[in-house]
């Protein structure tokens, strides 16, 4: 029964691989987020999805690329791995801005 | 543009002591204040939210923020820390009508026995 689930949890991996990260939530929000958190801990938003539709872009890298099969799921995948991409992403959703978000445990990324 | 500050990446409090987490924020529109909990290895778990109304919010595990809008503040307290407590504390702020929750940098409670 939990409310925003990511897998996988741990990802190790080579240099140069694409790899990505899935992202689920059963609780019925129109809106889906892929945030990174560095080594510092600092959280950083990428993208957001509203039903499916891209509302927000940061400055991602283009290898980094979301996909939203249905408002429920918003997956990330990237390309070439970088070290710099070792970090810990979370997903979150959210129905409404005053309501705040619910996060997933997060998967946290190691490039090597 | 909005903008969250924590003073003091870390705070640490003796068992059964005041806890006091300050955060300031910019924003040019009134607005939705957060803060959430990150035990370790874990996501972020909501502790409690400003959304306009009283301006002193109760939320979870005995923690209590207040709005002071003069001196664009939130600041959360708990009077008595638990040993439980010890985690990454984050203040939030909503940037308005995009939704995007912009965080400040964290900081780090630990509570001594």
């Amino acid at each position: 029964d939990t409310a925003v689930s990511q897998t996988p949890k741990y990802l190790v991996t080579q240099m140069g691989n694409d790899k990505s990260i899935k992202c689920e939530q059963n609780l019925g929000h129109d809106t889906m987020y892929w945030y990174k958190q560095d080594s510092k801990k600092f959280l950083k938003i990428m993208f957001s999805y509203n039903n499916k539709e891209l509302i927000i872009n940061e400055t991602v890298p283009n290898r980094f690329s979301p996909k939203s099969p249905d408002k429920a799921h918003l997956n990330l995948h990237i390309n070439s791995l970088e070290l710099g991409d070792s970090a810990v992403y979370f997903c979150a959703s959210s129905q409404d801005e005053v309501l705040g978000y619910t996060f997933g445990s997060g998967t946290r990324l190691t490039v090597v | 543009a909005q903008s969250v500050t924590q003073l003091g990446s870390h705070v640490s409090v003796s068992e059964g002591a005041l806890v006091l987490l300050r955060c300031n924020y910019s924003s040019s529109v009134p607005p939705y204040l957060f803060w959430y909990v990150q035990y370790p290895n874990q996501g972020l778990q909501l502790l409690l939210k400003y959304t306009s109304a009283a301006t002193l919010v109760k939320g979870i595990n005995g923690f209590e923020a207040e709005f002071k809008k003069s001196e664009t503040s939130f600041h959360l307290t708990k009077p008595s820390a638990h040993m439980s407590d010890a985690a990454e504390y984050f203040c939030a702020v909503n940037s308005g009508n995009t939704g995007k929750l912009i965080f400040g940098q964290g900081t780090t409670l630990q509570v001594k026995p």
